[in-house]
């Protein structure tokens, strides 16, 4: 079985460039997720999606970060102008539904670097 | 927000011992997992643990659940520098069904 793909693995903008990530989520799940991953901390959620509509967006820093999910199945997420603090690892997720006990399977992530 | 914060924050083992590691938290949990993240493999899920259940085991892994004392810990026998990585703890709590994750133990098994 394929696993979640993320494009591009790495990624090095000066700050107040946009930059856009994308993710193609395994077959069938309905359920996608993106996360930020600073250095030495561990993943925090930034949206969710359930299909195309979002469930949980409420860490999105929305003056600069947007994602969409059409059709359901891939997924971007840009920033737009990134800052310094953008520096991290963009992490994407896709479950078989957004409930409790079911598991998550993440993509390789793409490492962002604003300089 | 609810999330696990694990202990040790750095660990580092000779191939074979046992590595156990640890995660608190703070409010009543509907489960918590266990994900390891290396650079080869990005992160993968490990265990899940329901509130109700107080073990699970997975090969060499041996997860344990006290809810009394708002706890989990992770233990991995004869570990093998193939173990070497980032583990982290995510909780799920309340009416939310987005796992929580802390800040992660990083395992260093020697050769």
């Amino acid at each position: 079985e394929a696993g979640v793909a993320q494009s591009p693995r790495y990624k090095i903008i000066e700050k107040r460039q946009s930059v856009a990530f994308w993710c193609n989520p395994i077959s069938g799940h309905a359920t996608l997720y993106w996360y930020q991953q600073i250095l030495g901390q561990g993943p925090k959620l930034l949206i969710q999606f359930q299909n195309n509509g979002v469930v949980d967006d409420s860490q999105l820093p929305k003056d600069r970060f947007s994602a969409e999910r059409l059709k359901g199945v891939d997924s971007t997420l840009k920033i737009q102008p990134a800052k310094l603090e953008d520096s991290a690892v963009y992490l994407c997720a896709s479950s078989l539904r957004g409930t409790l006990y079911n598991e998550q399977f993440f993509g390789p992530g793409t490492r962002l670097t604003v300089l | 927000s609810q999330q696990g914060e694990e202990d040790p924050q750095a660990l580092s083992i000779q191939e074979g011992e046992n590595a156990t590691m640890n995660c608190s938290y703070k409010t009543s949990i509907n489960n918590l997992q266990w994900y390891r993240q290396n650079s080869g493999r990005g992160l993968v899920h490990l265990i899940l643990i329901r509130s109700n259940e107080r073990e699970k085991h997975s090969g060499r892994l041996r997860v344990t659940l006290d809810t009394s004392k708002k706890s989990s810990s992770l233990l991995i026998t004869a570990s093998r520098a193939a173990d070497t990585a980032s583990y982290f703890c995510a909780v799920q709590a309340g009416g939310s069904y987005i796992p929580t994750f802390g800040r992660g133990t990083s395992l260093i098994v020697h050769p």
